[in-house]
């Protein structure tokens, strides 16, 4: 069964650089995976696609300081030079056929 | 740039159907590569897809909602709707609708509507 496990939460100082992780599950390492971000009281935003060579695409507006990685069922998140504003719930996705799966989201603090 | 604006009722009563209506302004629901979606998010919960639809027609569903879910596409007036029959509480949730940036190797979501609150209360 496609499943994506994220850490309910993480938290990291302003200015400082945070990596949040999303997982495969077992026999879906090869899958790709898009990050989106969710501020307090709005609606998602879609930050990039992640491939699983780590090769990562983003969406409109997004900045430098949001990159991606990957390794083996791993896909990371890495957001560098924190702001209050990446204060926000951020959520994986994947996909297969004719199904679309949300990882459970992490809660990041910047402190 | 591709914006969505949900539509709807903010109150529907149990047992009665969910009617919201997705609005896409900056691009026609007609072209090909994507797929038009809708997703809910319950209070202070995560986000759980519901289904997409491809300008043709064609549905696909979540399982756990599929007995009670419909999709439509109307490409006259670029717009997508959802109707989820016998509502209950549980069905309480904010609702966004979405596109699908579809091909043969990825189907992601890269634009979002706002979001419309949708409680079920009697």
């Amino acid at each position: 069964q496609l499943v994506l496990t994220q850490s309910p939460s993480a938290s990291a100082s302003l200015g400082a650089s945070v990596k949040l992780t999303c997982t495969l599950s077992s026999g879906h390492s090869s899958y790709a995976i898009a990050w989106h971000q969710q501020q307090p009281e709005k609606g998602p935003r879609y930050l990039m696609k992640l491939n699983s060579d780590g090769s990562h695409s983003k969406g409109d507006g997004i900045p430098d300081r949001f990159s991606g990685s990957s390794s083996g069922a791993e896909r990371y998140l890495t957001i560098s030079s924190l702001q209050s504003e990446d204060e926000a719930d951020y959520y994986c996705q994947t996909w297969g056929t004719g199904v679309w799966v949300f990882g459970g989201g992490t809660k990041l603090t910047v402190l | 740039q591709v914006q969505l604006q949900e539509s709807g009722p903010g109150l529907v009563k149990p047992s009665q159907t969910l009617s919201l209506t997705c609005t896409v302004s900056g691009g026609s629901i007609s072209s090909g590569g994507y797929y038009w979606s809708w997703i809910r998010q319950h209070p202070g919960k995560g986000l759980e897809w519901i289904g997409y639809i491809y300008y043709s027609g064609s549905t696909y569903y979540n399982p756990s909602l599929k007995s009670r879910v419909t999709i439509s596409v109307d490409t006259s007036k670029n717009q997508f709707s959802l109707k989820l029959s016998s509502v209950t509480a549980a069905d309480t949730a904010v609702y966004y609708c979405a596109r699908g940036n579809c091909s043969s190797t990825s189907c992601y979501t890269d634009y979002w509507g706002q979001g419309t609150l949708v409680t079920v209360s009697s």
